[in-house]
């Protein structure tokens, strides 16, 4: 069956730095979607993307889809601690897929 | 907007004991609902898509007749765990869609409940 990955699972920085985690499925995804979890909190959705290569921004993030639709980025530039937590990518096969979430990277930032 | 809402927030119960779980759109009208399980440090691991009025369809491995899912109007889902186990302890969350639950649809999600049998 389709599986997702992620890496890192874990990621320290300091603060400033910037940081990178990567998304692969072993199958082509309709969509990718990446969401953030906060220490003790819940999954918040970020942003979805559909098309290849998609590249969209939201501040000092930068998704990224791949051209074969079976990988993805998310880059944080200059690190804050409000940056912590875990990310996690999700995509199904198909729109009518089930969405799989990867495991997760968890980023801690160093003050 | 998309205020999901979960209760309750941490629950500990003796084992063998039925705990319900309930999640709530809050400001839209979910006709998807999902429920995740989530083990410490782990991702999310879904148990079951339900529909307002229709049964739950339930991943492969999550018994149906232990977890039992209620999607009873478009507002409101409820997960029962009926005689828990220590097993059974952990985070749950539920996400709703507002839509079909088309993959496109954006998922929000539930505050999470955390689960202890003792």
């Amino acid at each position: 069956g389709q599986q997702v990955m992620q890496i890192p699972q874990y990621q320290h920085v300091q603060e400033g730095e910037d940081f990178t985690t990567y998304c692969n499925s072993s199958t082509t995804l309709s969509n990718i979607q990446w969401y953030k979890q906060r220490p003790g909190g819940h999954p918040v959705f970020l942003i979805q993307l559909v098309k290849s290569g998609e590249v969209k921004k939201q501040k000092r993030l930068t998704f990224q889809f791949g051209e074969a639709k079976k990988n993805s980025s998310l880059h944080i530039t200059a690190t804050q601690t409000t940056d912590v937590g875990t990310y996690f990518c999700a995509g199904p096969e198909t729109s009518y897929d089930k969405v799989i979430f990867g495991p997760g990277t968890s980023l801690s930032v160093i003050p | 907007g998309a205020v999901v809402s979960q209760h309750p927030s941490r629950v500990i119960c003796k084992s063998g004991t039925s705990v319900k779980i309930e999640c709530r759109s809050l400001d839209f009208q979910a006709t998807t609902m999902f429920w995740y399980r989530q083990f410490p440090k782990q991702s999310l691991m879904l148990m079951a898509t339900s529909n307002e009025g229709s049964k739950a369809t339930y991943e492969q491995g999550v018994e149906k007749d232990k977890f039992l899912i209620n999607h009873a109007s478009l507002t409101l889902s409820t997960l029962t765990v009926t005689s828990a186990h220590p097993e059974d302890s952990s985070f749950y969350i539920c996400s709703a869609s507002r839509a079909s639950g088309a993959s496109t649809d954006t998922q929000y999600f539930g505050p999470g409940t955390r689960l202890t049998v003792l």
